[in-house]
């Protein structure tokens, strides 16, 4: 069966330090991937998605990249935090239906 | 372009009554899916159901019911006999289908159950 990792589940961080989320897939290859984000009280946003090794396409502007240097895993990351970025952080992956990691609560403070 | 719309941001019922959530979608797509998952206050998605677009036959799970009509372009969601557990944010969502599998979230609804 299929599962998906993301770590660390918190993190609070200073305005202005590096961030990296990872997320791994198990139990399928080539799968499609997905960053969303959810700032409190809101919907889901989606910030990126993966079709393959090295192909990333962005959603909207921001502060945050994505990488994916592994067919089953895909990194979030961001050079300098800012405050409006705290949220909670879901990874997926993709096969008719999406199927979401446990996420990550990022504070930036 | 494909949109979500969930009118309703907060819905509180009593324990015990039936409660329904509605979810309007915008494609220009004939084949695509639609999705309902549940947050509970953990934070983790759930999935509860996909409905193909080829599929407008209403689906019976427990107490969950889902009403789907291409005629209204809607995807409801009724909860019979709500208890406390129900208590979370539901999202409804659209996908087509096609290379990229992205899925369109609507911004989803804040659902008390009240004891």
């Amino acid at each position: 069966s299929q599962t998906i990792h993301q770590w660390p589940a918190t993190l609070v961080q200073p305005v202005g330090s590096p961030l990296s989320l990872e997320c791994t897939v198990e139990g399928t290859s080539n799968p499609n991937l997905y960053w969303y984000r959810q700032a409190a009280g809101r919907g889901l946003q989606l910030l990126f998605y993966s079709v393959g090794i090295g192909q990333i396409s962005s959603e909207v502007p921001q502060n945050l990249s994505a990488s994916r240097p592994q067919d089953r895993q895909f990194i979030l990351s961001s050079k300098k935090l800012l405050l409006s970025d705290s949220g909670f952080y879901l990874c997926a992956w993709a096969y008719n239906e999406q199927f979401f990691g446990p996420g990550t609560r990022l504070t930036v403070l | 372009a494909q949109k979500v719309t969930q009118a309703q941001t907060e819905i509180s019922v009593v324990e015990k009554e039936d409660v329904t959530l509605d979810c309007v979608y915008e494609t220009r797509d004939t084949t695509y899916y639609l999705f309902w998952y549940k947050q509970p206050p953990s934070g983790e998605l759930v999935f509860l159901i996909r409905r193909n677009s080829f599929d407008e036959q209403n689906e019976i799970s427990g107490r969950y019911s889902w009403n789907f009509q291409k005629s209204t372009s809607s995807f409801n969601f009724t909860i019979t006999a709500s208890q406390v557990v129900d208590s979370a944010v539901y999202f409804c969502a659209l996908t087509v289908m096609n290379r990229d599998d992205k899925i369109i979230f609507g911004k989803g609804t804040r659902l008390h159950i009240l004891p």
